[in-house]
């Protein structure tokens, strides 16, 4: 089974701030990385699927990269609106999330 | 708008069985996979179970050990999750979850149901 590995668990930052969220996964997963966003009490949102592709109606702050192994989730300057939990997720083979990252306003 | 409704949930007991349901509307659902996803109080998400389009692959998290079957009626624009011998453990929202892209089950999970809470407890 592959493994998804989310740091940091918890981030405290900013409005304006520049964040960075890293998924690691234990083989490849080519490019089949999705990243999802959930505030309290409600459902996750499709940020990013295919690493890097930016669904629609998401605002352009918001930027996945890499492939294989290693991926990342940028925010580029942090809106009030995005203190919640992020979540990656494989679905190269089967399907895993990581165990989330909350990023909380410092 | 897309939408996916869930229902069914409720309080169990330990042994006990549930059947959710998910209502598809506004797309064709006959066109695309469908995955259960859960969020025990507290935690992460947890992939629970997928079907494909035309119910021809059918995929279990290991965790559930046989226990939970995933069905779908494209007729009725349904989706089902029977849930037998239930376990403390499996305390959660279950959310019905569309895939994107072409369909096809190795797709990321665009639109999501608001979930519907299952409590197993004596």
């Amino acid at each position: 089974d592959i493994q998804m590995t989310q740091s940091p668990t918890t981030l405290s930052a900013s409005v304006g701030d520049r964040v960075t969220i890293t998924c690691r996964a234990t083989q490849s997963v080519s490019r089949w990385l999705a990243w999802y966003q959930q505030k309290p009490g409600k459902a996750p949102k499709l940020l990013i699927y295919e690493a890097s592709n930016l669904e629609s109606g998401v605002p352009s702050r918001f930027t996945g990269s890499g492939s294989g192994t290693e991926f990342t989730l940028t925010i580029s300057s942090l809106q009030p609106d995005d203190f919640a939990s992020y979540y990656c997720q494989q679905y190269s083979n089967y399907w895993t999330f990581g165990q989330g990252t909350k990023v909380e306003i410092k | 708008e897309v939408q996916l409704v869930e229902s069914g949930g409720g309080l169990v007991k330990p042994g006990g069985s549930l059947r959710l349901s998910c209502a598809a509307s506004r797309f064709t659902f006959s066109d695309y996979s469908m995955h259960w996803v859960r969020q025990a109080p507290g935690k992460g998400l947890e992939w629970v179970a997928s079907i494909s389009s035309s119910s021809d692959h059918i995929y279990y998290a290991d965790s559930l050990k046989g226990r939970f079957t995933v069905s779908r009626d494209n007729a009725k624009n349904s989706l089902y999750l029977q849930m037998n011998s239930l376990r403390a453990a499996d305390t959660a929202v279950y959310y019905c979850v569309r895939v994107g892209g072409d369909g096809d089950l190795l797709n990321a999970f665009h639109i999501w149901g608001q979930g519907t809470m299952v409590t197993v407890s004596s």
